[in-house]
């Protein structure tokens, strides 16, 4: 069983350029979420997919950021006009709803974005 | 969503036991306690979670209070891949449990 697998692991951008991350869950997880980590701090929610359908979206998640999961397996998080205040970790996560305790979370190695 | 207490910081050294506290005074009756783990440059790592009863699992030991106030990870012996930033998270076992993550504790382990 393959774990949560992000792509691209870095990229760097300029100013006003958009990105895209991909991220592929584990087979069978129907929870999707996205999360971002600047350097010293835990990570910060941003949104989150049950199957397609995006339940919740965090206040942190500006206009320029938009996140898809078209056929509820993959996802995508697009910035657009980037910024440097962007520039962070930007961790996928899946889950599988329906078990019993607690509901465990498994994250990606996370995609580093730099944008100078 | 309830609040967790941790140490900034902890040391310890190869090969002896670690225990990491944890507080979490509002608590609710369905919230699990999970913890966590963050290794440089990688994604957070489950460790262990528990509800009520004490847990044990290859990794590690959760000891969790008779009033579930508070919470201790074990690690019972230390090892230099053991060196991350662990974090305790409250989560309820209804809903689909969106994790909030503090700022954890930063234990470093000493050869």
């Amino acid at each position: 069983d393959t774990g949560v697998s992000q792509d691209p692991r870095h990229k760097i951008t300029k100013r006003g350029q958009n990105v895209t991350f991909r991220c592929d869950p584990i087979s069978e997880h129907n929870r999707l979420y996205w999360y971002r980590q600047t350097l010293g701090q835990g990570p910060e929610f941003l949104t989150y997919f049950q199957n397609e359908a995006q339940l919740e979206k965090s206040r942190l998640l500006s206009d320029r950021f938009s996140a898809e999961r078209p056929k509820g397996s993959f996802s995508t998080l697009e910035i657009q006009r980037t910024e440097q205040g962007d520039s962070a970790m930007y961790l996928c996560a899946s889950s599988f709803q329906g078990q019993i305790s607690g509901n465990t979370i498994y994250f990606g190695e996370g995609s580093w974005l730099t944008v100078v | 969503d309830a609040k967790t207490t941790q140490p900034n910081s902890m040391e310890s050294n190869e090969e002896e036991p670690v225990h990491l506290p944890c507080n979490h005074s509002t608590i609710s009756g369905t919230d699990y306690i999970h913890w966590y783990r963050q290794l440089p440059s990688q994604g957070p790592e489950y460790v262990i979670h528990g509800l009520t009863s004490n847990v044990n699992n290859r990794m590690a030991s959760l000891a969790i209070a008779e009033d579930r106030k508070s919470s201790t990870l074990i690690l019972h012996r230390a090892t230099l891949r053991d060196a991350a930033v662990y974090y305790c998270i409250l989560g309820s076992s209804g809903g689909y449990n969106k994790l909030i993550f503090g700022a954890g504790t930063r234990l470093a382990v000493h050869p």
